[in-house]
């Protein structure tokens, strides 16, 4: 069965910091994707970045990063020049024949 | 604009009521989803349509039923047979069911039971 895991359930850090979110999953699938969403206090559930297995090169978006390690399923994301505005719930989530979202991190970016 | 609504906002139900939930998608996406968040949880799947007057059954379907007779409406009907239905609801849609499709979600609904 499908798993996806983030082992971070809430964390905090100065804006401007960098911070990193861990992810790790299992799948039995060769093809898969995998997601990273942000959820405000508004709850909008907002894409930040996602990664297909089976390219290479580490997805990156702006400010937003991701470390994909096939091979350990590890998908983290990291977040650099951290700003207030990304504060919120972060859900990583694995899409092969269905989706499976994690429990989130819940990520504060302190003044 | 095109985008995802949700209505209502916020929704009560007594005990032994039915009630509905509205998704409508103006993105001309062919795929719609329904899913269920409880505090300290990710999201679960409720219920998924890959194409209009088709729709398959998520993870926790129970209680639960939708119809698809539009393209652009996904309503979730939440039953009495739901015994535990307090969550906040998200609808979503993506172009179409491929694996490689963005979702693109909704602001959602918070049912509460009176």
């Amino acid at each position: 069965a499908q798993t996806v895991t983030q082992s971070q359930p809430e964390m905090s850090v100065q804006e401007a910091e960098t911070v990193t979110l861990s992810c790790t999953y299992d799948t039995s699938e060769n093809n898969y994707y995998l997601f990273w969403y942000k959820q405000p206090p508004s709850r909008q559930m907002i894409l930040v970045i996602r990664q297909e297995a089976y390219k290479q090169q580490n997805a990156t978006e702006n400010r937003f990063s991701v470390n994909f390690q096939k091979a350990a399923k590890s998908f983290s994301l990291k977040i650099s020049d951290s700003q207030l505005g990304d504060t919120a719930m972060y859900f990583c989530a694995l899409r092969d024949d269905k989706i499976i979202f994690g429990k989130g991190t819940r990520l504060h970016i302190l003044p | 604009d095109g985008g995802i609504t949700q209505s209502p906002k916020y929704l009560f139900r007594k005990e032994g009521q039915n009630v509905t939930l509205s998704c409508e998608q103006n993105l001309n996406h062919d795929a719609m989803y329904w899913y269920r968040q409880d505090p300290g949880q990710g999201l679960r799947l409720i219920y998924y349509s890959q194409i209009v007057n088709d729709f398959q059954k998520g993870d926790i379907a129970e209680g639960y039923s939708v119809s698809r007779e539009k393209k652009e409406s996904f309503p979730l009907t939440v039953t009495s047979a739901q015994k535990n239905p307090t969550a906040f609801y998200l609808c979503a849609s993506s172009i179409d069911g491929r694996l490689k499709e963005t979702q693109y979600f909704g602001p959602g609904t918070r049912l509460l039971v009176l």
